[in-house]
């Protein structure tokens, strides 16, 4: 039972264009919803969350929406660059398991 | 501030062999998350240890188990290891033992021959 799908495996955008990365979950229960970030050969690092009493979070070039009624959320890269490339993770949290649910993943590829 | 390690960085066992991995936690974290990462998939949800007692666990038999030591260190021990058990083992710290932000280590890969 997959509760946090990313459906796109991969994609592809030229520098300086908007990356958008999208993820549905299924557990409307869940308390945040937060976006990873890995490069090979390295750990996952955070990039950005939103609670699910909010609908926008935005840290510099990275945004993300949440829209509940759909259980769907996602990412937008702006401007995007190179160094951007990376396998991006959606994850999904909520308090009463303390764990954290991750989609499988999609490739950015940024390309010059 | 020293960020999470994990030891070895790469392993190769053979079937029904025993395995022990090694985290140090960030400093500063009193919480450690297990997460098994499979080629091709996200990263799954083993167990969790704060303050040295198991506080969560999810779907993987008790042929995985852990501990983790007064410094917040840990280990991650897999018994009668099986061929599914090739994949990306990744230790995450976290200050509290609900906190929805992981610092993750670089991971182990671990190869079942």
């Amino acid at each position: 039972d997959q509760q946090v799908k990313q459906n796109s495996p991969s994609l592809s955008v030229q520098e300086g264009r908007i990356s958008i990365l999208n993820c549905d979950y299924t557990n409307s229960m869940f308390d945040y919803f937060l976006w990873y970030k890995k490069y090979p050969a390295e750990g996952p690092t955070f990039l950005i969350s939103i609670s699910s009493i909010k609908d926008k979070n935005e840290d510099g070039r990275f945004t993300v929406f949440l829209n509940k009624s759909a259980k769907h959320l996602s990412l937008h890269i702006v401007p995007s660059q190179p160094g951007d490339s990376a396998v991006y993770f959606c994850a999904a949290f909520y308090n009463q398991g303390g764990k954290l649910i991750f989609g499988q993943g999609t490739e950015l590829s940024v390309k010059p | 501030e020293t960020g999470v390690t994990q030891s070895p960085t790469h392993l190769i066992k053979t079937r029904g062999q025993q395995v022990t991995l090694r985290c140090s936690s960030q400093s500063g974290h009193n919480t450690v998350s297990w997460y098994q990462q499979a080629l091709g998939q996200g990263p799954q949800f083993i167990f969790q240890y704060y303050r040295e007692e198991e506080n969560g666990r999810g779907n993987f038999p008790p042929r995985f188990s852990g501990l983790q030591f007064p410094n917040y260190s840990s280990e991650l021990n897999v018994n009668a290891l099986e061929l599914d058990d090739s994949a990306l083992y990744l230790c995450a710290s976290s200050f509290g033992g609900l906190n929805e932000k992981l610092f993750f280590g670089s991971g182990t890969q671990l190869s079942v021959l």
